[in-house]
């Protein structure tokens, strides 16, 4: 069964540091999203992605984040300058269409240090 | 705007019981999508169910059912004669169709714990 897959599982950062989260949505979606996870807290959207351009992004996805699609398979989340409230758990989701099932990934643990 | 919640935060159980998780919803917009995912303590997010706002047809899958009442703005879940491997966190979530939006909305998860 087709799966998102993301890499790494734990990134351990210094404060201030660029840091890129990668994933691999299911291979006929056309739709991509990124959330996040404070640990212990609900889960929250940060942006979604479709058509090699961001369709919406929360307030918490300020300057400081950006997403691409380098190539037909992967999908990044780049954090420019990560701070210490970053730290938490990212998870990339994909949907075939608008407004469909979003597929979760295992998530990448961000530690900020 | 979207809102999502769930009131209980943390539910234990004795294998075999039946528990039901609420999830209540507000939305301004007339089609949208309901949603539960499972979290084991592994971390990932599991999808158990979707559903749109025109089907109120109530939902089994094995020891799992579901009741939507949009009249109550509800979407309950239920799970029958629990099992030690239900234990998670599950979160309700609501996305609205219209507009463009397509973000996922969840609740603050409720931690269910089945005791052997």
């Amino acid at each position: 069964e087709p799966e998102v897959t993301q890499t790494p599982s734990h990134q351990v950062t210094q404060m201030g540091q660029e840091v890129i989260l990668r994933c691999v949505p299911i291979s006929n979606h056309l739709y991509f999203y990124w959330y996040r996870q404070i640990l212990g807290q609900k889960v929250e959207f940060l942006v979604s992605f479709y058509n090699n351009e961001i369709s919406e992004k929360s307030e918490i996805f300020d300057d400081q984040f950006s997403v691409e699609r380098p190539d037909g398979s992967n999908f990044t989340l780049k954090i420019r300058s990560t701070k210490l409230e970053d730290s938490a758990m990212y998870f990339c989701a994909s949907s075939a269409r608008e407004a469909d099932t979003q597929y979760f990934g295992p998530g990448t643990r961000l530690t900020v240090l | 705007a979207q809102k999502v919640t769930q009131a209980q935060t943390e539910i234990s159980v004795v294998e075999k019981e039946d528990v039901t998780l609420d999830c209540v919803y507000e939305t301004r917009d007339t089609t949208y999508y309901l949603f539960w995912y499972k979290q084991p303590p592994s971390g990932e997010l599991v999808f158990l169910i979707r559903r749109n706002s025109f089907d109120e047809q109530n939902e089994i899958s094995g020891r799992y059912s579901w009741n939507f009442q949009k009249s109550t703005s509800s979407f309950n879940f239920t799970i029958t004669a629990s099992q030690v491997v239900d234990s998670a966190v599950y979160f309700c979530a609501l996305s609205e169709a219209q507009g463009g939006s397509e973000k996922l909305v969840f609740g603050k998860g409720m931690k269910l714990t089945v005791n052997p």
